[in-house]
C-alpha cells in the first residue's frame, strides 16, 4: 500500500470550510484514497473515497490532484460536531485480502 | 437497523486472564476485521476474515486468537500470551469485494489490572 502522510492536527473555525490534505506521493494507478474519521472514544466512520476524479457526497468533497500524488479532504461548513482525527488511507480496490492501515491521521478542532 | 455491534463496552480483566470480546453484524458482509487502538494512535490491524471459516493475521496477532464459524460474527480472543493488552478494540466489516468502505462497531474497552 502507498504510504500517506497528513499534517498531525489542524484548527478551522466553525462555519469555515475545513481543508485537510494527505501527501500519497507513491501511489500507483489502481489505488484509490479513502477517507475516514474518529471522533472520540467511537469507532472510525467512512467520508468518502476517490481515484482520480474529484468526489462529493452529503459530508464531504475529495480534490485529487492531476498527478495524484496528494488529495485534500474538504468539510465546507465545519460544525463542532467535526472535530475529530481524520484518515487518509490508499488502497487497491476490487481484490482479496484488503488490509486498510489507519496511521495517525489529522486532529482537526473546530473552535466556535 | 443493520450495523455492527461490540459488547461489552467496558471490559475489566485480570493479568492472566483470557477474555473473548464479541462482535456481530447483519449486515450480510463477508469480510471482518479486529483492529487495536492504543492513546493518540492509529488503528492497527490484529486480524481479519474474508469468509466463513478462514481468518488471516494482521500486523500484531501475537497473543490473540479469532474464529469465524459463522458469517455475523467474529469474537477476538485476548490471551494471557499478549504482554500489553489493554486498549480500545474495534471490530469492522466490509461491503464485498469491490470497495474499501469499511463499517466500525462502537469499539470495546479493555482494562487488564
Amino acid at each position: 500500500d502507498a504510504k500517506t502522510t497528513q499534517p498531525p492536527s489542524m484548527d478551522c473555525a466553525e462555519g469555515r470550510a475545513a481543508n485537510l490534505p494527505c501527501n500519497h506521493s507513491t501511489i500507483s494507478g489502481n489505488e484509490y484514497v479513502y477517507w475516514y474519521r474518529q471522533i472520540h472514544s467511537q469507532g472510525p466512520q467512512y467520508i468518502i473515497h476517490g481515484l482520480k476524479n474529484n468526489e462529493t457526497n452529503e459530508m464531504a468533497s475529495l480534490i485529487i490532484t492531476e498527478d495524484r500524488k496528494s488529495s485534500t479532504l474538504i468539510l465546507p461548513h465545519a460544525t463542532l460536531r467535526d472535530t475529530a482525527v481524520y484518515y487518509c488511507i490508499v488502497r487497491v480496490a476490487g481484490t482479496g485480502g484488503f488490509k486498510t492501515i489507519f496511521g495517525a491521521g489529522t486532529r482537526l478542532f473546530v473552535k466556535a | 437497523d443493520g450495523g455492527i455491534t461490540q459488547s461489552p463496552k467496558y471490559l475489566f480483566r485480570k493479568e492472566g486472564q483470557n477474555v473473548t470480546l464479541s462482535c456481530e453484524q447483519n449486515l450480510n458482509h463477508d469480510a471482518m476485521y479486529w483492529y487495536r487502538q492504543d492513546p493518540g494512535q492509529g488503528l492497527r490491524l490484529i486480524y481479519y476474515s474474508q469468509i466463513v471459516n478462514d481468518f488471516q493475521k494482521g500486523d500484531i496477532a501475537e497473543g490473540y486468537s479469532v474464529s469465524r464459524e459463522k458469517k455475523e460474527s467474529f469474537p477476538l480472543t485476548v490471551t494471557s500470551a499478549q504482554k500489553n493488552p489493554t486498549a480500545f478494540y474495534l471490530c469492522a466489516s466490509r461491503v464485498g469485494t469491490d470497495h474499501n468502505e469499511q463499517f466500525f462497531g462502537p469499539g470495546t474497552r479493555l482494562t487488564v489490572l
